[in-house]
């Protein structure tokens, strides 16, 4: 069954460096898309961006661009979502989630992974 | 950016009852790229309606979705005691990707 398995929560300090992995399983790794969604604590969701598993390709939101990479490694088919100078406006549960193409529809989520920005 | 607005923000209804949700964007979005999530408390989204009207695997029946342009519909006739969550639109033909703020359907 299709499975995506994010790494486990964090806290971090002001200023710091996060780095999320999501291990994909039971499909095609390099098929489908991935995105990045996070949502802090009581509000929606906002879309960060996507990363393309066969060639590594991404877009991010202007939002997060300059602060935000978005990796792949297939040899152990994970992905990664690194976001540099957190602020406490980071703290939020962020999300992978797996989408046919560029533009689809997101079929598949990872159980979140938290972060909290503190000093 | 296309903004996604919801409304009602909350929806209080009885089981048995009938939910009417609205999504409506700043500007005309292609029907193929609207979906519909349902999200319970602690839990990731889950997909519910894909290309506007299409249900996802496993979703039933009492839920469906329709509209087209700038208005979109989800509708859940005769909601059951697991049918209570917050649900959202979401738009991904332009980037960057948005999403609505979120229904939140409660029990009367």
């Amino acid at each position: 069954q299709v499975q995506l398995v994010q790494s486990q929560s964090e806290m971090k300090k002001p200023g710091a460096s996060l780095n999320i992995s999501c291990k994909a399983s039971g499909y095609s790794f390099t098929t489908y898309f991935i995105h990045w969604v996070r949502q802090a604590p009581g509000q929606g969701l906002e879309w960060m961006g996507i990363i393309n598993p066969s060639g590594g390709g991404t877009s991010y939101s202007q939002k997060f661009q300059g602060r935000v990479t978005m990796t792949r490694d297939t040899s152990t088919n994970t992905l990664y979502m690194e976001l540099t100078a957190l602020t406490s406006d980071d703290t939020a549960v962020y999300y992978c989630a797996r989408a046919t193409n560029s533009r689809g529809y997101l079929d598949y989520w990872g159980q979140g992974t938290l972060v909290t920005v503190s000093s | 950016e296309i903004v996604l607005t919801q409304s009602p923000g909350t929806l209080s209804l009885s089981p048995g009852e009938r939910a009417t949700l609205s999504c409506r964007a700043s500007q005309s979005i292609n029907s193929v790229y609207v979906a519909w999530y349902q999200q319970k408390p602690g839990q990731a989204p889950r997909l519910l309606i894909y290309g506007a009207s299409n249900r996802a695997t496993g979703i039933p029946d009492r839920m469906s979705g329709s509209g087209s342009g700038t208005d979109f519909t989800l509708t859940i006739d005769k909601l059951a005691p697991e049918d209570f969550a917050v649900y959202y639109c979401q738009q991904s033909g332009s980037l960057p990707q948005t999403f609505g703020q979120g229904t939140k359907v409660e029990i009367k």
